[in-house]
């Protein structure tokens, strides 16, 4: 069965600082992942995702990802923090089930402060 | 734009009510998904329908049951709602296919006292 795990349920960046949120899975398969994000009072929206290729995606809003397979890892990034990117974001993987099932991490809530 | 719309945005209802969370969208997909979100537990997939009629029970299925009567349409349904089921309800959809993104909707709220 897949998993997800994100490191840290909260990370607190300042403006301009270098944005890092932790993914890792699990797949008995190769994985697709993604990455959302939830700003207040909204349900989520795609930010990214790695289906097969370059393991370098770039995302919107300046963010992006590295799929590494050897260390089941999926880190999200971003080189300088916006007050506008505080918010929940969340990792999910999906292909080690039938359907087309994500599977999410309990999310990382970013807060940016000034 | 897709455009999934959940009709309410916060609900409060008491126990042993039943309890209607309707769910449309507007881009003829295929797949409708519900999933409770809890903080620290991200996302739980309740159940999930690839077709007209059809359902499939996801991770969490317990105390709820879904109907999909239209393409467009996928309704949860709390038989009996208890206190336990207080907690924010998002459906999504998406076209068929394993690298298929979700589309979600703002959500509901729901307070069961």
């Amino acid at each position: 069965a897949q998993s997800v795990t994100q490191l840290g349920s909260h990370v607190s960046v300042s403006e301009g600082a270098l944005v890092l949120l932790r993914c890792n899975y699990s797949s008995s398969v190769p994985p697709y992942l993604f990455w959302y994000v939830q700003y207040p009072n909204q349900g989520l929206q795609l930010l990214l995702k790695y289906t097969t290729g370059a393991t370098l995606v770039k995302g919107i809003n300046g963010f992006e990802a590295e799929f590494k397979k050897s260390e089941t890892s999926f880190h999200l990034t971003k080189p300088s923090a916006h007050m506008s990117d505080a918010a929940e974001y969340f990792c999910a993987v999906s292909g080690d089930n039938a359907g087309n099932m994500l599977t999410f991490g309990g999310g990382t809530r970013l807060m940016v402060k000034p | 734009d897709v455009k999934v719309t959940q009709s309410s945005r916060y609900l409060v209802k008491r126990t042993g009510e039943k309890v209607f969370l309707e769910c449309v969208q507007d881009m003829d997909h295929e797949n409708m998904f519900w999933y409770r979100q809890d903080p620290g537990l991200g996302l739980r997939l309740i159940y999930f329908s690839y077709d007209v009629k059809m359902k499939e029970k996801g991770d969490i299925p317990e105390g709820y049951s879904v109907s999909r009567e239209k393409k467009e349409r996928f309704s949860l349904i709390l038989e009996s709602a208890s206190t336990n089921q207080t907690s924010m309800y998002l459906c999504a959809s998406s076209v068929t296919g394993y690298n298929s993104p979700l589309h979600f909707g703002n959500g509901t709220r729901l307070t069961v006292t």
